[in-house]
């Protein structure tokens, strides 16, 4: 498995202040990706990037921002958080490389963000 | 309607059985992915497939391109398999369309 760290894995919060999580992965894969899981939902896209400093939004983007200043790190911003992004975010990388396991997606173990 | 559609949601079957997990998609894809969620949260990917049928250990998957329609097959099914079983659809380089995933559960 592709080695994949999120941080921090557990959080706590209160309505309307900042939070960051961290994606932190070692093999040197081009695409990484942040997704939310919630009951009833299944995985939903946040943001992707494709590239150091190539980001793009997903399906449920507002009210998080990314960056990716270098491939191993990719970071998911709540600006300013509410109770309604409690859920459990999971990080997930893939290489991108044509044929073989290229579209594979390696996923970290996830991190659980309650929003009081 | 969801581009990606997996049937049963739930599944609660007696260890042994022989187990069968349904995804059916709308749209046109480059591969199928079927992937694993533990209970205790961790997401393992099984197979991407384009064509055909890949099996590993109990697990079979097969996908029918002019159906639209992927199954997952367990044999001699155990407690141990008991997880969320998600189907997933690569339609462009660089997001996958997932399906709700069905929960499943082997009794001993």
């Amino acid at each position: 498995d592709a080695g994949i760290t999120q941080s921090p894995r557990h959080k706590v919060t209160e309505t309307g202040t900042p939070v960051t999580l961290r994606c932190h992965q070692t093999e040197n894969h081009r695409y990484m990706y942040w997704y939310r899981q919630d009951p009833g939902h299944g995985l939903r896209l946040i943001h992707y990037s494709y590239g150091v400093k190539d980001t793009d939004k997903g399906e449920v983007s507002d009210g998080y921002s990314v960056s990716r200043s270098k491939t191993e790190d990719f970071l998911l911003t709540l600006e300013s958080a509410t109770s309604s992004q409690t859920s459990v975010y999971f990080c997930a990388t893939k290489t991108g490389l044509a044929g073989g396991t290229g579209e594979t997606q390696y996923f970290g173990p996830g991190t659980r963000l309650l929003v009081l | 309607k969801n581009e990606v559609e997996q049937s049963p949601q739930n599944l609660t079957a007696q260890e042994g059985e022989f187990i069968t997990i349904n995804c059916s998609y709308s749209v046109g894809i480059s591969a199928l992915h079927w992937l694993q969620q533990h209970p205790g949260g961790g997401i393992v990917s099984l197979f991407m497939l384009s064509s055909g049928k890949k099996k590993h250990g109990r697990l079979i998957a097969t996908i029918n391109i002019q159906e639209k329609h992927s199954s997952l097959h367990i044999t001699a099914s155990h407690p141990r398999d008991s997880a969320v079983y998600i189907c997933a659809v690569s339609s462009s380089n660089y997001q996958l369309i997932w399906g709700a995933g069905t929960k499943l559960i082997i009794k001993p």
